[in-house]
């Protein structure tokens, strides 16, 4: 069975950082695409990033390009997503999603999700 | 990008259907066939129902379809049934590995 658990979220202050983990199980990690996708209380979802399966392609939108990094270690099936300088507009569930194998779907399978929350 | 363009609600009765069109641009939905659509229920994350603007996951009712012209893409849901009342939203592939989600509607079963 596929499971992706995120973890890391919390509270933290206007220009802090935090760092996600994703946990992924039941499928062969290495093998696919990543994303994050967030979605911020009450509002709809939003691309956040894209890893390729080995690392060589790194995408991310413009509302947080600069801030956010994301990266993955295969041989722990893990994904992250570095964010720094976080604002109040970075509240927001954020979700790790595996991509579809092919063609180009975002997400075949999410994760719960962890909440972050920018405030002072 | 900006957010593709979804009614923010469609209602119907159980048995009825109803259909929610999702319009992009020419450098998204008009350019790819890699539409998804996703359901979430209050609190829960978000399934994928229909990609590749008209397949189905295993596991998804027939009675959900897609279907695309130019850059409106549509998803239908046949003989609305009361657990299907939940937030729909349509993705759409937009080059250089790029994604952008629709604003979302609201399916309510009356």
């Amino acid at each position: 069975e596929v499971q992706l658990v995120e973890s890391g979220g919390g509270l933290v202050q206007p220009g802090g950082s935090l760092r996600l983990s994703c946990a992924a199980s039941g499928f062969t990690f290495s093998s696919y695409n990543m994303n994050w996708v967030r979605q911020a209380p009450g509002k709809g979802l939003e691309w956040v990033s894209y890893i390729s399966s080995s690392s060589s392609t790194i995408y991310n939108a413009d509302s947080v390009k600069g801030r956010f990094t994301i990266s993955r270690d295969n041989a722990r099936n893990s994904l992250f997503l570095q964010m720094n300088s976080l604002r109040v507009e970075d509240t927001a569930v954020y979700y790790c999603a595996r991509e579809g194998i092919v063609g180009a779907t975002l997400a075949d399978y999410w994760g719960q999700g962890t909440l972050v929350a920018v405030s002072s | 990008q900006s957010a593709l363009t979804q009614p923010r609600s469609v209602s119907g009765s159980p048995g009825q259907s109803v259909t929610i069109s999702c319009t992009g641009t020419s450098s998204d939905v008009g350019s790819y066939n890699f539409v998804s659509w996703y359901q979430q229920h209050p609190g829960r994350a978000p399934k994928l129902m229909i990609y590749d603007v008209i397949r189905r996951p295993s596991g998804v009712p027939d009675r959900f379809s897609g279907s695309k012209s130019g850059n409106t893409a549509s998803l239908t849901i046949s003989g609305l049934q009361a657990e299907d009342e939940a937030d729909y939203y349509c993705c759409s592939y937009a080059g250089r590995y790029t994604y952008v989600f629709g604003t979302g509607t609201k399916v309510t079963v009356l």
